[in-house]
């Protein structure tokens, strides 16, 4: 059974500060894995979807990486702002049913100016 | 386009009542996801529709959960009775079906509370 766990749980920085999110899966046989952030009292957005193919995307000050054989990802955030300031999650689809999506509990920035 | 819509956006409501929960999804969007966020168990899938059809609904809690989609831009979760252990956020998600298009447009979200 696909296991989504993210480290830290929560994070403070000071701003202008690169950092990295980690999230790792204990089932390698991935379709894809997509990072997304959630605002407090809103719903997620989309921030990064890798498929099982790539090693990498970047969006802006965000990069995203996947080791499929080690079962990890970071989100790295660089240049941290106060409006990154977020929870951050992971998802992976479950084994055989791409649409099925397996979360991580998420870690909760905070980025102080 | 709005984004996917859902109502009401808090709910509070006593034990025992009917709660019914509403979603209209991102236009030609053909599938459709209800959600459950709580601190302790995080995010978790509820039931999923494609076409209008449920597809999977093994994350349903218990009989007291249905969900209906009528046609292709509404969706219902029905909770009845409602119980105290029933208050979370709900979410509804769409996203289109073509290959490699996989990433899910969330609502903001139903906040409930069962008192």
């Amino acid at each position: 059974k696909q296991e989504v766990t993210q480290i830290p749980a929560a994070l403070s920085v000071p701003e202008g500060e690169n950092l990295v999110l980690n999230c790792s899966f204990t089932d390698s046989a991935i379709y894809n894995l997509q990072w997304f952030r959630q605002d407090p009292g809103k719903g997620l957005t989309s921030l990064l979807l890798i498929q099982s193919s790539q090693r990498e995307q970047t969006s802006g000050r965000l990069n995203a990486s996947l080791d499929k054989s080690s079962g990890r990802s970071t989100l790295y955030i660089a240049a941290s702002q106060p409006g990154d300031s977020a929870t951050y999650l992971c998802a992976v689809p479950n084994a055989g049913n791409n649409r099925k999506l397996i979360w991580g509990l998420g870690t909760s920035l905070a980025v102080n100016p | 386009d709005a984004g996917v819509i859902q109502s009401p956006r808090h709910e509070v409501t006593e034990m025992g009542q009917e709660v019914t929960l509403r979603c209209k999804p991102i236009s030609g969007h053909d599938y459709l996801f209800w959600y459950r966020q709580t601190m302790m168990r995080g995010l978790e899938l509820l039931i999923y529709f494609n076409n209008n059809v449920p597809i999977d609904d093994s994350g349903m809690p218990e009989d007291r959960f249905s969900a209906k989609m009528p046609n292709a831009s509404f969706s219902t979760l029905k909770i009845q009775p409602s119980e105290p252990r029933d208050s979370a956020v709900y979410f509804c998600a769409s996203s289109w079906g073509w290959q490699g298009s996989d990433t899910q447009y969330f609502g903001p979200g139903t906040r409930l509370t069962v008192l």
